[in-house]
């Protein structure tokens, strides 16, 4: 059974800094996504992560995947209030039939100044 | 707009109760995704269909059924209602390929 575990589950952060985010996935899979959340709200998408190796970038946010250590990291670079939510990877498990996300947990930033 | 739409948006029901929540897709995406957000489970797949057919099942409950119809939009039905089926329930939609849209959820309160 695919397991998607994030780390940390809760991050405080202050303004200006840098910090990432870890995802761990247990089976194989060719796809990675990346969702912010807001309090209450839907599920935001911010990168789609296709191949090993692959890199994506908007504003203060970097997205790697790394295939072979089923591993990616969100890279937040200078902390600003706005970034405050909850963010989560989800994986395609592509041994099983259906296509559905698996999510992790969610890692949940607070920036403070 | 994301452009999947789930009715209603917010629900209150007893215990016991039967209810039904509503998702319509993205035009052209053949894939409905149902899941469970709860403040313990994190979010939980239920199941998914595909072109009226079942796709395959996640962590749903024999409480809980769903169908898609004919014109692609699903239905979640959820049955003998319990305190802890309390949560926000999302669809999701997808074309072949890649690329997964939320609709805003249905927040569902059991009392």
């Amino acid at each position: 059974e695919l397991k998607v575990e994030q780390n940390p589950l809760f991050l405080s952060m202050q303004e200006g800094k840098n910090y990432t985010i870890y995802c761990n996935y247990s089976t194989t899979s060719d796809r990675l996504y990346w969702y912010r959340q807001d309090p209450g709200k839907s599920l935001e998408s911010l990168f789609v992560l296709l191949s090993n190796g692959a890199v994506k970038q908007e504003g203060r946010l970097m997205a790697s995947l790394d295939t072979k250590a089923r591993l990616s990291t969100l890279h937040i670079t200078a902390a600003v209030h706005d970034l405050s939510a909850t963010y989560f990877c989800a994986v395609v498990e592509i041994e099983k039939a259906g296509t559905a996300l698996i999510f992790g947990k969610g890692t949940t930033l607070s920036v403070s100044s | 707009d994301s452009g999947v739409t789930q009715t209603p948006k917010h629900l209150i029901t007893a215990t016991g109760q039967r209810v039904t929540l509503r998702c319509s897709p993205r035009s052209g995406d053949l894939s409905v995704y149902w899941y469970q957000q709860s403040l313990d489970q994190g979010l939980q797949f239920l199941i998914q269909y595909y072109n009226g057919e079942e796709r395959a099942k996640g962590n749903i409950l024999e409480r809980f059924s769903a169908q898609q119809f004919p014109d692609l939009h699903s239905e979640l039905n959820l049955s003998s209602l319990e305190l802890g089926d309390s949560a926000l329930y999302f669809c999701a939609s997808s074309p072949p390929g890649y690329g997964y849209t939320f609709g805003s959820g249905t927040r569902l309160t059991v009392v």
